[in-house]
């Protein structure tokens, strides 16, 4: 039972490099998220798409972009990495019906570390 | 505007007592759901309960509860018999359910609360 992969698990980055996170699920669901989790700030979201071939922005975009790839995929892309980005990000995915009632299931996370 | 307020940062119980993490909302909207997750020191997120804000009972999974009070706004999470495996970081969320559509139904967090249990 896969569920929600997110890759890699750890990475160290020099400010200015670039680098895509990626995640997949395999739940059939429709709707995928983008989330940083800061010490003490809980999770913040950062872009999601509702279903395949939308995103749109959440509380904090500024800095990032996503791709939708397929229903399967949805991956996060920092372009200039700065070390505010330092965080832990985490991916997840749920069936956005008419009643969402139902949860989240998230990835493992990954830890991003901005020199 | 949705807002989740976990006013404890940490919390002590003794293994096999019970516990009570509060949280407490502000929402303008009339339907909404509430969920629990636990994240464990290992880092992956846990759904542990939900309680949609037209159910007439309180839920329940296992060991866990859920006291909601909807006229003040709480939804706190109750673990009977807590065990060693329950310390863990805590995070109380919301999103707001139909007639609110779009972008406005995000899960919403609030800060956290870590819960250590005692042997």
């Amino acid at each position: 039972n896969a569920g929600v992969t997110q890759t890699p698990k750890f990475q160290v980055l020099k400010t200015g490099q670039s680098m895509t996170l990626q995640c997949a699920q395999d739940m059939n669901h429709n709707s995928m998220y983008w989330y940083r989790q800061d010490p003490g700030m809980g999770l913040r979201l950062i872009y999601y798409s509702a279903s395949e071939g939308t995103t749109d922005k959440g509380e904090v975009p500024n800095g990032y972009n996503v791709s939708r790839l397929n229903k399967r995929e949805f991956s996060l892309r920092l372009e200039s990495a700065a070390p505010s980005q330092t965080s832990v990000y985490f991916c997840a995915s749920d069936h956005r019906g008419a009643y969402s009632n139902q949860p989240q299931h998230f990835g493992d996370g990954t830890r991003l570390s901005i020199l | 505007a949705q807002k989740i307020t976990q006013t404890q940062p940490g919390m002590f119980v003794q293994e096999k007592e019970a516990v009570t993490l509060d949280c407490t909302y502000d929402t303008s909207d009339q339907s909404y759901g509430l969920f629990w997750y636990k994240q464990p020191s290992s880092g992956e997120m846990i759904f542990l309960i939900y309680q949609g804000s037209y159910d007439e009972q309180n839920a329940t999974e296992g060991r866990y509860s859920l006291n909601f009070q909807k006229a003040r706004k709480s939804a706190n999470l109750v673990i009977s018999a807590s065990q060693l495996g329950d310390s863990a970081m805590y995070f109380c969320a919301m999103r707001p359910l139909p007639p609110s559509s779009g972008s406005a139904r995000q899960l919403t967090f609030g800060s956290g609360t870590q819960l250590t249990v005692l042997p």
